[in-house]
């Protein structure tokens, strides 16, 4: 049972290059999300999705996009990367949230992104 | 908006008791939860409060008091493996879902 993967797990981009950052779960959950971790900070939250077909904005979506074409996969885009972009990002994925109820977020182990 | 406090650190003793407290300003309310990160690692989940009171699991409690916007998250019989941060996040009702949002985190020292 793999759970939630993340590629890759290191990455250096030079300031102005773009970059995907790739998540896939296989608990069959429908909510989806994507955290950025700056050193000695708690998780920001830059974009989730409810379903296929379905994003939204989190706290901090600019310099990114996203796009949730199936259940299992959520990229995330970043274009024209930025040094302010240096940072852990974490994908994450739940069974349910909200009104159906809360269950616990399964992370993904990371991609450490370095922009110079 | 939302906002989440915790201490940023903390120290404590192996086998001692220590309380670390999470307080939170969010326009709505649907749950708090307690992670665990080890340094270089991903979060891994703990415990979950949505109604007021304790909630215990081995050597983990967390108590939730909603009216305060206060929970605390209690570790006994500490462990040197305890030493991490532990992330408070509150869920706020939004849209059809829930944007989980977590406080910055408290980095738990443990010394023999």
């Amino acid at each position: 049972n793999a759970g939630v993967t993340q590629t890759p797990k290191f990455r250096i981009l030079k300031i102005g290059q773009s970059m995907t950052l790739q998540c896939a779960q296989d608990m069959n959950h429908n909510y989806m999300y994507w955290y950025r971790q700056d050193p000695g900070m708690g998780l920001k939250l830059i974009y989730y999705s409810v379903g296929a077909g379905i994003t939204d904005k989190g706290e901090v979506p600019n310099g990114y996009n996203v796009s949730r074409s199936t259940t299992e996969d959520f990229p995330l885009r970043l274009e024209l990367a930025a040094p302010s972009q240096t940072s852990v990002y974490f994908c994450a994925s739940s069974y349910s949230r909200g009104r159906e109820g809360n269950s616990p977020l399964h992370f993904g182990n990371g991609t450490r992104l370095t922009v110079t | 908006g939302q906002n989440i406090d915790q201490p940023t650190e903390m120290t404590a003793t192996e086998g001692a008791i220590v309380q670390i407290n999470c307080t939170y300003q969010t326009s709505g309310f649907n749950g708090l939860f307690w992670y665990q990160q080890h340094a270089g690692e991903a979060p891994t989940f703990l415990s979950y409060n949505v109604l007021d009171g304790l909630e215990e699991k081995g050597r983990f409690s967390s108590f939730l008091s909603r009216s305060k916007g206060y929970s605390y998250l209690l570790l006994k019989e500490l462990q040197m493996k305890d030493s991490a941060s532990y992330l408070c996040a509150v869920g706020g009702e939004s849209y059809n879902t829930d944007k989980l949002i977590f406080g910055t985190g408290t980095r738990l020292q443990v010394f023999p």
